[in-house]
């Protein structure tokens, strides 16, 4: 069965600081992984995702993240943060050939001014 | 083009009563899915549907039920609800292949007394 770890509840980060939240995961095969956001008593919007190919996938709003295989992780990075990147941040994943798409719990980012 | 579209936003029950929470999309994705959403939880699975006809348990089904009723339509019931049941319910729809990442419904807010 396949899982998702956040470790870090929240992250903070000053205004125009790089930032990275940290995601592992498990899978029985190859994994679809995302990530998505969510702002208060908003629904989650897709970030971006890895399929196959590059490591390094670039999403929206200047977000990116890299798939490493051998440490089964999908890290959030963006190379200067900004105050309304402030939000809650979920990393997915899928098993290819499964339906199923298991999240992990969050990670809340606060972008200090 | 409205994406996924969730009935009802808000709804309040007493322990014991029973209601259906109404999912729909308009992007002719063949999977669908139901979450809740808890402080401190993350996104949890309660049932997700690969295909028109088929339904699967995800991490959290018990108390729930669900319903693919046709393409566009997904369903989830609680016949008998209990204060532990009160959360966020988000639904969600996907594709397959080179675009797997899933669209949310704005969700709907549940309280149970």
């Amino acid at each position: 069965a396949q899982s998702v770890a956040q470790p870090e509840d929240q992250v903070n980060v000053a205004e125009g600081n790089p930032l990275t939240v940290k995601c592992t995961y498990s899978v029985s095969g190859n994994p679809y992984l995302f990530w998505y956001v969510q702002y208060p008593n908003r629904g989650l919007q897709f970030l971006l995702k890895y399929i196959t190919g590059d490591n390094l996938v670039k999403g929206s709003y200047g977000f990116e993240a890299e798939f490493n295989k051998s440490q089964t992780s999908f890290h959030l990075k963006k190379p200067s943060a900004l105050v309304s990147d402030s939000a809650l941040y979920f990393c997915a994943v899928r098993d290819i050939g499964d339906d199923k798409i298991i999240f992990g719990k969050g990670t809340r980012l606060h972008i200090l001014p | 083009n409205a994406g996924v579209t969730q009935t009802p936003k808000f709804q309040v029950l007493k322990t014991g009563q029973s209601m259906t929470l109404q999912c729909a999309q308009d992007m002719n994705h063949n999977s669908m899915y139901w979450y809740r959403q808890d402080p401190g939880m993350g996104l949890r699975l309660i049932y997700y549907s690969a295909s028109e006809g088929t339904t699967d348990k995800g991490e959290v089904p018990n108390g729930y039920n669900v319903s693919r009723l046709n393409k566009r339509e997904f369903s989830l019931r609680l016949e008998s609800a209990a204060p532990s049941q009160t959360s966020v319910y988000f639904c969600a729809s996907s594709g397959r292949q080179l675009a797997p990442e899933q669209y949310f419904g704005p969700g709907t807010r549940l309280t149970v007394t």
